[in-house]
């Protein structure tokens, strides 16, 4: 079963917006992070917050989590045509495994 | 990349028989993990590794071993290969000394397709 169930499957914006994508999970995490994946290549980590935390920033990135929703969302503001990814988030189930999300499709359009 | 190398990037090979991929990592970090991705299921894990030796099933660890019997090298084979592994291979390591307690850093994945 999957845990980190992304929302939506796709998204497709315009150059100056901003993207939001949301996540769900089933069981308590530990931490919960987010990952880029751009085509061919592998993920790339972006932020990771942990059940204690509600909010991080980094960049034009924002995360947040509400561990009594077990839910998570990423924030990236003013898009770029360069943030055109799959996004992902996983969550760390316990001590010996991380789950992943099917992932976030987004398209930018300049 | 964290300076980890997947060999070989692309593979095609037939039904039945064995194939090895090749993870390769230039620091000496002790998590490694294999992951395959498959549109619709994000990734998922295969087998995990915390040490020369010491290894552990992860999600999907049916048809798949692995073996590492020295810190930067993880290897994992397909016993005898079915279209069902056709895949997309993700080799990872974590950075900091703990497992999934830090950011999973990913090499650039493998195609396998059996045939």
């Amino acid at each position: 079963s999957q845990q980190g169930e992304e929302d939506p499957q796709a998204l497709s914006i315009q150059e100056g917006e901003n993207a939001t994508m949301n996540c769900s999970y089933k069981t308590s995490i530990n931490n919960l992070q987010w990952y880029r994946q751009n085509s061919g290549r592998g993920l790339v980590h972006l932020i990771l917050i942990r059940s204690n935390e509600r909010e991080k920033h980094s960049g034009r990135l924002r995360v947040t989590l509400d561990t009594s929703k077990k839910s998570s969302s990423l924030l990236i503001t003013a898009s770029r045509a360069a943030d055109t990814a799959s996004y992902f988030c996983a969550s760390f189930y316990n001590n010996n495994d991380m789950r992943f999300g099917a992932g976030t499709r987004l398209t930018v359009k300049p | 990349d964290a300076g980890i190398t997947q060999s070989p990037r692309h593979k095609v090979t037939e039904t039945g028989t064995p194939v090895t991929l090749r993870c390769h990592q230039t620091e000496n970090h002790r998590y490694m993990y294999w992951y395959r991705q498959d549109p619709g299921h994000g990734l998922r894990l295969i087998h995990y590794s915390y040490g020369v030796k010491d290894t552990d099933k992860g999600e999907v660890s049916d048809g798949y071993s692995v073996s590492r019997s020295k810190t930067e090298d993880f290897l994992l084979t397909l016993e005898s290969a079915t279209s069902s592994q056709t895949s997309v291979y993700f080799c990872a390591i974590s950075v900091s000394d703990g497992p999934f307690n830090s950011p999973l850093h990913f090499g650039n994945g493998t195609r396998l397709t059996v045939t």
